[in-house]
């Protein structure tokens, strides 16, 4: 697609459900990136996937939050038991082969646990 | 580890001036520096990519710069508007690739 797609826009789930949040990456764009930012704070890295692996998984708070990417496209970020401080923008970003062409951001799913 | 800062947190300035923002890190390894803006309740906008060979990157009314050996980078709007009351974000991406490294962005307004 033109950019990156994230869906849903908004989530509002009640405390212990699971979510999951989609990403669609921009088409033929290897890596993809999720970022999670809550209220007036800065963004905080969670999973990286070159392909359809993730050699960096080291920003997952927990082992509730899990992701996994398939066909080298969309990914899934999956977060079990909900809890409030889950709350948060969860940001997708997708970059080419060369990551020198950059990032390019979704615009986020905003996560309402209650 | 990586960190970067931005200078100032917020800054609130009257429609027309020039303004500086600033973005330091401490691992001058980098492949490249982006900036960002993000408008409240929104997404990430890519603003300029300077690569780690490159000094500035020049866009419209935006002027970026990269003293690599420094650790610095600076973004420079000329004749401010009062739709670039944004947060800024810088961000590097280190030699080994993978994650990009944010600062915590600066909050700009632009008084009419």
């Amino acid at each position: 697609g033109a950019g990156v797609s994230q869906s849903p826009s908004n989530k509002v789930t009640e405390k212990g459900k699971d979510v999951e949040l989609r990403c669609d990456p921009i088409s033929g764009h290897t890596a993809l990136y999720w970022y999670r930012q809550s209220l007036g704070q800065g963004l905080e890295f969670l999973i990286y996937f070159q392909g359809n692996s993730a050699p960096d998984k080291s920003g997952l708070p927990s082992d509730r939050f899990s992701a996994e990417r398939t066909g080298g496209s969309v990914s899934t970020l999956t977060i079990q038991r909900t809890q409030q401080e889950d709350s948060a923008v969860y940001l997708c970003a997708s970059s080419g082969v060369s990551a020198g062409i950059g990032y390019t951001f979704g615009s986020g799913t905003r996560l309402t646990v209650v | 580890k990586q960190e970067v800062t931005q200078i100032p947190a917020a800054l609130s300035v009257p429609e027309g001036e020039n303004l500086v923002l600033n973005c330091s890190f401490t691992d001058s390894a980098i492949y490249n520096l982006q900036w960002f803006r993000q408008d409240p309740g929104k997404g990430l906008t890519s603003l300029l990519l300077i690569q780690s060979s490159q000094r500035e990157q020049t866009s419209g009314r935006l002027n970026a710069s990269l003293d690599k050996s420094s650790g610095r980078s600076t973004l420079y709007i000329a004749a401010s508007q009062p739709g670039d009351s944004a947060t800024y974000l810088c961000a590097v991406l280190g030699n080994q690739g993978g994650k990009l490294i944010f600062g915590q962005g600066t909050e700009l307004s632009v008084k009419p």
